[in-house]
């Protein structure tokens, strides 16, 4: 059993390159979320989507989009890469929210430089 | 706005015991708990519900006194595996099930 897939594990980009981290989750959960993790920052939410076909935003949605393309797979792109987005990115999925039984499952994160 | 977490940092001994505290502006629906290793994920130790209600883990407690908007977290006869940095999260807002997270407190445990 799997869990939540991030890929890649380290990325490298230069200002103004694009790319798309991948998340997929095989627990079957409706939620998804996007974090960034910053040095003194803790975890910031850039993206949550409820369930396939909707997407919302967090605190820090700027300079990215997302896409829910299924139930399993939440992608995170970035359109134009800049310096303030080297940060370490983790997807994570939840499980039965509003039920006292929700809890967060966490991909081992993407560690991202922008040069 | 993120939840504002206490300490910042703390150091113990092992066996020594540690209160993490976690207040938000906003009323809260529920509380959560995770611990993160260094180079690691962040993984979930508890949620407690509104209603004062008190969880036990191994010898990792918590509770949320939902009047005062504040949980806290008990780590007692602190162990070295114990160390790693703790974050609490919260509901951005009631009902939105976007969850955000304080800054979280480095706990160092030592030997």
């Amino acid at each position: 059993n799997a869990g939540v897939t991030q890929t890649p594990k380290f990325q490298v980009l230069k200002t103004g390159q694009s790319m798309t981290l991948q998340c997929a989750q095989d627990m079957n959960h409706n939620s998804m979320y996007w974090y960034r993790q910053d040095p003194g920052m803790g975890l910031r939410l850039i993206y949550y989507s409820a369930s396939e076909g909707t997407t919302d935003k967090g605190e820090v949605p700027n300079g990215y989009n997302v896409s829910r393309l299924n139930k399993r797979e939440f992608s995170l792109r970035l359109e134009s890469a800049a310096p303030s987005q080297t940060s370490v990115y983790f997807c994570a999925s939840s499980s039965e929210i509003r039920t006292g039984n929700e809890k967060l499952f966490f991909g081992s994160g993407t560690q991202l430089s922008v040069l | 706005q993120q939840p504002v977490q206490s300490p910042q940092a703390v150091i113990l001994r092992e066996g020594e015991d540690a209160v993490i505290n976690c207040s938000s502006s906003k009323a809260l629906y529920s509380v959560h708990w995770y611990r993160q290793k260094h180079g690691e994920a962040p993984v979930f130790l508890m949620i407690l519900l509104k209603g004062g209600e008190q969880k036990g883990h191994e010898k990792i407690s918590a509770s949320f006194n939902e009047k005062k908007q504040q949980s806290s977290l008990y780590l007692t006869a602190s162990q070295l595996s114990y160390s790693g940095t703790y974050f609490c999260g919260t509901e951005k807002s009631s009902g939105t099930y976007k969850y955000i997270f304080g800054t979280g407190t480095r706990l160092k445990v030592l030997a």
